[in-house]
């Protein structure tokens, strides 16, 4: 069974930075696609970005409102998927979602994990 | 970006009555590979979103046979033959054709 948990949500201040990580089980994960995926509190669903599996050369690409600010990363011999956030603004206050990708979209989701930024 | 417009936002439905949502993307969403990424998503309350549909028309393991999906080009469904209680929630599509992805704004389905 697919299992993916993220962690590292919290609160921090505008500016500031925070890692979440998502452990993935359940399925080969070096040879996935991942995806973060966010929804702002009573909001609908937001892409963050995506990174490919390294032998389809591991790239990554990011929604433009993120793009600069947030890095995704993975660590195929951990089995953990990486988002690096930083210049943090309250517009990022979301719940984050890790997700694998086949067919053009998200198929497994975790349970999320909380991000505030607020002073 | 493809900007994905969903009607109607709201669906309160009888149980036991059809359903349908229906989603229209600002481009075509045929890849260049002849695919159709166009997907879509349930959210229950509380709940995260779980796929239901994938390239159009093909249903995730496990989804009931009362979902299906159709459309192509800009336009696309989804309907619910008989709705279910354990149907309320929020129903997204996606497009995953052009990069950025991008989400619909959601159609709540609530019982009547």
């Amino acid at each position: 069974e697919v299992q993916l948990v993220e962690s590292g949500g919290a609160l921090v201040k505008p500016g500031g930075s925070l890692r979440l990580s998502c452990a993935a089980s359940g399925f080969t994960f070096s040879n996935a696609w991942m995806s973060w995926v966010r929804q702002a509190p009573g909001k609908g669903l937001e892409w963050v970005g995506l990174i490919k599996s390294k032998t389809e050369g591991g790239t990554t690409g990011y929604a433009a409102l993120v793009r600069g600010r947030f890095t995704i990363s993975r660590d195929d011999s951990k089995n953990t998927l990486y988002l690096e956030m930083s210049s943090l603004r309250t517009e990022d206050t979301a719940v984050y979602f890790c997700t694998t990708l086949s067919y053009g979209g998200p198929d497994s989701w975790g349970q999320g994990t909380l991000v505030t930024v607020s002073s | 970006d493809v900007v994905m417009t969903q009607s109607p936002l709201s669906l309160p439905v009888t149980l036991g009555q059809p359903a349908s949502i229906s989603c229209r993307s600002s481009q075509g969403l045929v890849n260049n590979d002849g695919n159709t990424y166009l997907t879509w998503l349930q959210q229950r309350p509380g709940q995260s979103p779980r796929r239901l549909i994938y390239k159009v028309s093909n249903c995730d393991s496990g989804v009931p046979d009362r979902f299906s999906g159709s459309g192509s080009g800009t336009d696309f469904t989804l309907k619910i033959s008989r709705v279910e209680a354990e149907d309320v929630g929020v129903y997204y599509c996606m497009q995953g054709t052009h990069w950025p992805y991008t989400f619909g704004q959601g159609t709540k389905l609530e019982i009547k």
